[in-house]
């Protein structure tokens, strides 16, 4: 009930296009939904995050579409470039409102790669 | 502003040995988070410390532990190690919200 189902595993993208990047998860009491980034030798970074009540959040050219209903979540990457070659987790967590802390449950990565 | 610092970078030890390693929380933030990232999956939760207790840990055995001391960095302790505890382990600091900020972990081998 804790798992949360990440795909593709790897993504080649031409510079320009759009990257997806898609999640499932199980667990109904999540609340929370982050994308990380990371670089090879550093820590994931938070991109973007959204919670159940919205169905999409834009940050520049990250979006998040979400669908409660089918407990699915998607990263969306206009424009890619190059330099957003890394790799990209999903991940969840409840309680954030509640004090339970932010115990995140990951998704197991999408290495993205933009092609020149 | 520092942001969240691990030590040491790297790491070698040997079956049986124990280990320490060391995370310094982004000044101000209250609560230390460890993840254990394995080649090939996910981050998976470790430990959460929030003002000096252990709030939660995640499915891991007892010889993984830790503590937070007042200034609320914090440390990770394993003990026997075994070599599927080769992998890099993050270290996460919040204050009391949504945005967990990462180091660049300390990449421990086992062998």
């Amino acid at each position: 009930q804790q798992q949360v189902k990440q795909s593709p595993q790897s993504l080649i993208v031409q510079k320009g296009g759009i990257s997806i990047i898609n999640c499932a998860y199980e667990n109904t009491a999540f609340d929370y939904f982050p994308w990380y980034q990371q670089f090879p030798g550093k820590g994931p970074a938070l991109l973007i995050a959204i919670r159940p009540d919205v169905s999409e959040k834009k940050e520049g050219r990250f979006t998040i579409s979400f669908n409660k209903s089918a407990k699915q979540f998607s990263l969306h990457i206009m424009d890619s470039q190059p330099g957003d070659s890394a790799t990209y987790f999903c991940a969840a967590s409840r309680g954030i409102l509640t004090g339970g802390g932010n115990k995140l449950t990951f998704g197991t990565g999408t290495q993205l790669k933009v092609e020149l | 502003e520092a942001g969240v610092t691990q030590s040491p970078t790297h790491l070698i030890k040997t079956r049986g040995q124990q280990v320490t390693l060391r995370c310094s929380p982004i000044s101000g933030h209250t609560s230390v988070y460890w993840y254990q990232q394995a080649l090939g999956l996910g981050l998976q939760f470790l430990l959460w410390y929030d003002e000096g207790e252990e709030r939660n840990r995640g499915n891991f055995p007892p010889r993984f532990s830790g503590r937070q001391f007042p200034n609320y960095s914090s440390e990770l302790n394993v003990n026997a190690l075994e070599l599927e505890d080769s992998a890099l382990y993050l270290c996460a600091s919040s204050l009391q919200g949504e945005k967990l900020f990462f180091g660049s972990g300390t990449q421990l081998s086992v062998l």
